[in-house]
């Protein structure tokens, strides 16, 4: 079946730890999006990549770094300067034409001890 | 607006009720306005994209509206069941570029 798969689903980091989070998706899209969602808040842009090998800052970037080697794969690393990284991280993608409707994975949960 | 805005924030009704909210975005330079449903648990689900001023969406009881001049979209839901609680996004796409702009939603409860 096609869709977006992300993992892990939970991940426990140390403080001052760099984890990456995977996504992968197998609909032949060209964009894909990393959001992050907080308690009480809408999904935050962290990254978005329209086509490989190019990837543009969301209003999130600090602390956060991507790569898009392959069209399938938009991994996301959150380093350990990202001052608040506990946090549930959406993986998203579109065809990337105006408008297209945006598919999700279900989401990584990253929690900081 | 710069931001995208839900409202209410939560929502209360009793099965049958029917309700509605709303979705507020920047008015300049607009490309396009989804909808999307988001159960506990599982990934945001795509109901309906909109790009021209007037348009009207509907599937099933649930139907949505846009109004790109003044920058809002409603989404109602007629006849709520308790199947229908979750959470409703909303996001904008401007033109000039491919992000999405994502309102923290409104959580809809349906009561048996």
């Amino acid at each position: 079946d096609g869709g977006i798969t992300q993992s892990p689903k939970y991940l426990f980091r140390k403080e001052g730890q760099n984890v990456t989070l995977s996504c992968e998706q197998n609909l032949n899209h060209d964009a894909m999006y990393w959001y992050r969602q907080d308690p009480g808040q809408g999904l935050r842009l962290i990254y978005y990549s329209q086509i490989v090998n190019d990837f543009q800052k969301g209003d999130i970037a600090e602390g956060y770094s991507v790569s898009r080697e392959k069209k399938e794969s938009f991994p996301l690393t959150v380093t350990s300067a990202q001052k608040n990284p506990t946090a549930f991280y959406l993986c998203a993608s579109n065809r990337g034409s105006s408008g297209n409707t945006i598919y999700f994975g279900e989401g990584s949960w990253l929690t900081v001890v | 607006i710069l931001n995208v805005e839900q409202s209410p924030q939560s929502l209360h009704v009793q099965e049958g009720d029917s309700t509605n909210f709303t979705c507020s975005f920047p008015s300049s330079n607009f490309y396009a306005l989804h909808w999307y449903r988001w159960e506990t648990a599982k990934s945001p689900e795509a109901l309906f994209v909109m790009t021209l001023n007037g348009d009207e969406k509907k599937k099933g009881r649930i139907s949505a509206t846009l109004n790109t001049k003044e920058g809002y979209s409603y989404l109602y839901i007629k006849g709520s069941q308790p199947e229908d609680s979750a959470t409703y996004l909303c996001a904008s796409k401007g033109g000039d570029n491919n992000d999405m702009r994502f309102g923290a939603g409104t959580r809809l409860t349906v009561k048996p």
